[in-house]
């Protein structure tokens, strides 16, 4: 069975704080993303990885950086938690060739008071 | 700019047949995806089209017309377990990488 597995399925923290998502597959894949969820405005994708150490900005970039150490591992960073990063993060990680759907991890759920 | 539309929300009967549909302006379009999301859990792959027309897989068919920007989701013989969201997902060429885009999802309740 594929794995995409999330840190934490639920998190709170406060205003401020610096936030650590960490996601973690078994495939093998090249590429990783990081989305989040929003009711009414579906996924939006704010940063993906084609390769180790290799990182590019998605539609909603700001607030946030990555990580990309090893291959099979994709950080998200909240460099200063702000409630309006309240939301659900989902990760999802696909094979180099882009011909295959994305594996997504079970979500963390980020409550920032 | 790119856009993906679906409806918000759709009601059907236990046995019926529903269609969902997605239209999308996207530029460098490279593929369609259909992701189904029961509450509270992760995005699960359905279907993909690249081509036009119809691809069936069980009770669940996808088609596709890129010369129209459309695509939709077709379940039969609907059962209580497809009360879900349906996720439609645009693949896009962008800067070399490909890209998915999502739309809102269409939140599909499944009555007796």
């Amino acid at each position: 069975d594929v794995k995409v597995t999330q840190s934490s399925r639920y998190l709170v923290k406060r205003t401020g704080e610096k936030v650590f998502l960490e996601c973690v597959q078994d495939m093998d894949h090249e590429n990783m993303f990081w989305y989040r969820q929003d009711p009414g405005l579906g996924l939006r994708l704010i940063y993906f990885s084609y390769d180790v150490k290799m990182k590019e900005k998605g539609d909603i970039p700001e607030g946030y950086s990555v990580s990309r150490e090893k291959k099979e591992r994709f950080s998200l960073i909240l460099e200063s938690a702000s409630t309006n990063q309240t939301s659900m993060y989902l990760c999802a990680s696909s094979s180099g060739t882009g011909l295959t759907e994305a594996f997504f991890g079970q979500g963390t759920r980020l409550t920032v008071v | 700019g790119q856009n993906i539309d679906q409806p918000t929300e759709m009601t059907a009967t236990e046995g019926a047949i529903v269609q969902i549909n997605c239209t999308y302006q996207t530029s460098g379009f490279n593929g369609l995806f259909w992701y189904q999301q029961h509450a509270g859990e992760a995005p699960t792959f359905l279907s993909y089209n690249v081509l036009d027309g119809l691809e069936e897989k069980g009770r669940f068919s996808s088609f596709l017309s890129r010369s129209k920007g459309y695509s939709y989701l077709l379940l039969k013989e609907l059962q209580m377990k497809d009360s879900a969201s349906y996720l439609c997902a645009v693949r896009v060429l962008s800067g070399g990488y490909n890209k998915l885009i999502f739309g809102a999802g269409t939140r599909l309740a499944v009555h007796p």
